[in-house]
């Protein structure tokens, strides 16, 4: 069966960086899209970012863009998130999510890591 | 950025209801819209792709419709287990967008 399971997460101080890992398994992890999703303590869903299945293609929210950076390795099964720069309103859980087919959203998700950013 | 306007944003209800929660895309998105249910705590959980096709174990009380701009997730009986929170997405064009949410709680 699917799982996907981040990693990764924990405090940061405001301008600091931190990477995020997401390992997929019982499923053939170079064919599919996959993205990242957060919620803020309290609030609702906000897409952050996708790569297409073969890396080529990178998407980004515009509240990221230019300071995080999705990427993977599928050798690993391994989708990251390097995020730089990090802001207080950066503070969620991040989950990773994987494609239904080439591209649409799906419906396997990880269980979440909390980021926080805080001083 | 497309944006998603998810209302209500919260309703009260009771078992056996029928509730209606509605999306509104700000341009057009063919009928490429999610449905989520997240339970506190929880990760989210797909109920409804393409708009109107319902994902495998989902219970046929859910239902979508729309089209375009418009879209509606429909609860035809309400059950205990459906008090939780609904989000749209799209799925159309990047960045992909979520709408706000709607709590579905206990009347």
């Amino acid at each position: 069966q699917v799982h996907l399971v981040e990693s990764g997460g924990g405090v940061v101080q405001p301008g600091g960086s931190l990477g995020l890992s997401c390992e997929g398994s019982g499923f053939t992890f170079s064919i599919f899209a996959m993205y990242w999703v957060r919620q803020a303590p309290g609030k609702g869903l906000e897409w952050v970012a996708g790569v297409s299945y073969d890396g080529t293609n990178k998407y980004y929210a515009d509240s990221v863009k230019g300071r995080f950076t999705i990427s993977r390795d599928d050798s690993k099964n391994t989708l990251y998130l390097q995020m730089n720069t990090l802001r207080g309103e950066d503070t969620a859980v991040y989950y990773c999510a994987r494609a239904r087919g080439t591209v649409a959203m799906g419906g396997y998700w990880g269980q979440g890591t909390l980021v926080t950013v805080s001083s | 950025a497309i944006q998603m306007t998810q209302s209500p944003s919260s309703l009260s209800a009771s078992v056996g209801d029928r509730v209606t929660i509605t999306c509104r895309a700000s341009q057009g998105i063919r009928n490429d819209l999610v449905w989520f249910q997240q339970k506190p705590g929880k990760a989210p959980k797909l109920l409804i792709y393409s708009a109107s096709i319902l994902q495998s174990g989902v219970p046929s009380r859910f239902s979508g419709s729309g089209s375009g701009t418009d879209f509606t997730l429909t609860i035809s009986s309400l059950q205990p287990e459906d008090f939780a929170t609904y989000y749209c997405l799209q799925d159309y064009s990047y960045p992909w967008t979520f709408g706000q949410g709607t709590k579905v709680d206990i009347k």
